[in-house]
């Protein structure tokens, strides 16, 4: 069955990074997008990101350019999403989805990253 | 940026009503245009996709319709466990996929 195990909590301080993981299993790796989506305390759902995990190529939100790095290690079926210069409003619950032509079936089971000084 | 416009905020409804939960999308996204539900503590999960085709394992009381800029999630009869948050999402732009901000349906 096809599953997305996402890394642990992280806890930071502003200005630091932090990476989180998504390792999927039960499918082929390379033949699906896996998209980032955040969700802060109390709000709504905000998509970050892309990456193909075949090629790499990446796209995002314009408001994270610069900011964030989505990256994959095909060898161990694992993206990851790095996101830089971290503020408290960075402070969210962070999803990875695998995209398909029948929609978002497939979400990890979040990361929230916290961050405080 | 495609900006997706939920209505309303908040509904509260009774177990058994039907329900109309609505999305407008900023410019036309033709039929790409997705439903999700959201439970506190979880991941959301993926309703309607294409605007109207409903996604595996998903009751037939949920059903999705519009096209365009105007679009419409109906429950026909509500349970106790479809009380939760409900995000439109477009994809009409590859490069840039937007939510609406989301409408709570809360028990009357």
């Amino acid at each position: 069955q096809v599953q997305l195990v996402q890394s642990g909590a992280e806890v930071k301080k502003p200005g630091a990074s932090v990476k989180v993981s998504c390792k999927a299993s039960g499918y082929t790796f390379t033949n699906y997008y896996i998209h980032w989506v955040r969700q802060a305390p109390g709000q709504g759902l905000e998509w970050m990101g892309r990456i193909n995990p075949d090629s790499g190529g990446t796209n995002s939100a314009q408001k994270f350019q610069g900011r964030v790095t989505m990256t994959r290690d095909t060898s161990i079926s694992t993206a990851y999403m790095e996101v830089t210069r971290l503020r408290s409003d960075d402070t969210a619950v962070y999803y990875c989805a695998r995209a398909s032509s029948s929609g978002w079936m497939y979400w990890g089971q979040g990361t929230l990253v916290t961050v405080s000084a | 940026e495609i900006v997706m416009t939920q209505s309303p905020a908040t509904l509260s409804v009774s177990p058994g009503e039907r329900v109309t939960l609505s999305c407008r999308a900023s410019h036309s996204v033709s039929t790409n245009l997705a439903w999700f539900q959201q439970k506190p503590g979880q991941a959301p999960r993926l309703l309607i996709n294409g605007a109207s085709t409903r996604a595996t394992g998903i009751p037939a009381r949920f059903s999705g319709s519009g096209s365009g800029t105007e679009f419409t999630l109906t429950i026909s009869s509500l349970q106790s466990e479809d009380f939760a948050v409900y995000y439109c999402q477009q994809y009409n732009n590859w490069d840039m996929y937007t939510f609406g901000q989301g409408t709570k349906l809360e028990i009357k």
